[in-house]
């Protein structure tokens, strides 16, 4: 069965620059979330989408900012990257016509700033 | 949104049952609850859901009282592979929107 495709997998990157993440949901999913697990924690949910207009946010920096594309896919585009964002960022998604909200998640992106 | 509560970390041993319980007191009438597993580095995994009385799949069972106010997860005989970090959420797509707070999970550490 099709799964959720993060890309790129690992992304290194400098103080200061900016990064995007992309995510491809499994077909016929209509929502897509955006999470930050950083290194011994729990995943802190940043921000989702349904059918490409934002729903919800969390604790997502001002700096960053993500959107859904007309097909479903979505990028988290983060700016001014600090050491504090190095993290897995996982991207998940889910059908809005489900009765309960499960979600699938992708494998991750790690994101490495120095 | 429902908070979620559950112990912080478990050990169990090859071939044992294992059982972890979450309390959500304020769960909501349309909320369902979903258990999740996690490995380093990977993503979150759906492992069951439900919303009332018993759900059974090949991987585990959840149990779920008359007033919803926890659940317990049961892994039948578990093995090393088991060992996880497993995360108990409630809600649903009518409360809370799509926002989802992942709690503290239960670090499940399975011994040979």
């Amino acid at each position: 069965a099709a799964g959720v495709i993060q890309s790129p997998r690992h992304l290194i990157k400098e103080k200061r620059e900016t990064a995007t993440l992309k995510c491809y949901p499994i077909p016929r999913h209509d929502t897509v979330y955006w999470y930050q697990q950083g290194p011994g924690q729990d995943p802190q949910f940043l921000i989702s989408f349904y059918e490409k207009m934002q729903s919800d946010k969390g604790s997502i920096p001002d700096r960053f900012s993500a959107q859904q594309f007309s097909d479903y896919h979505s990028e988290l585009n983060m700016s001014s990257l600090e050491l504090g964002d190095s993290a897995l960022y996982f991207c998940a998604s889910s059908a809005r016509t489900a009765r309960a909200d499960t979600q699938y998640f992708g494998p991750g992106t790690r994101l490495t700033v120095l | 949104l429902a908070k979620t509560t559950q112990p912080i970390s478990m050990d169990s041993y090859e071939g044992q049952e294992v059982n972890i319980t979450c309390s959500h007191n304020n769960i909501a009438t349309n909320d369902y609850i979903t258990w999740y597993q996690q490995f380093p580095s990977q993503g979150p995994r759906f492992i069951i859901q439900g919303y009332k009385t018993k759900v059974t799949n090949e991987v585990a069972s959840l149990f779920i009282p008359a007033d919803r106010k926890s659940s317990t997860l049961s892994l039948p005989r578990v093995s090393l592979s088991d060992t996880a970090v497993y995360y108990c959420l409630v809600g649903g797509p009518n409360t809370g929107g799509f926002k989802t707070i992942f709690g503290a999970g239960t670090r499940l550490f399975v011994k040979a």
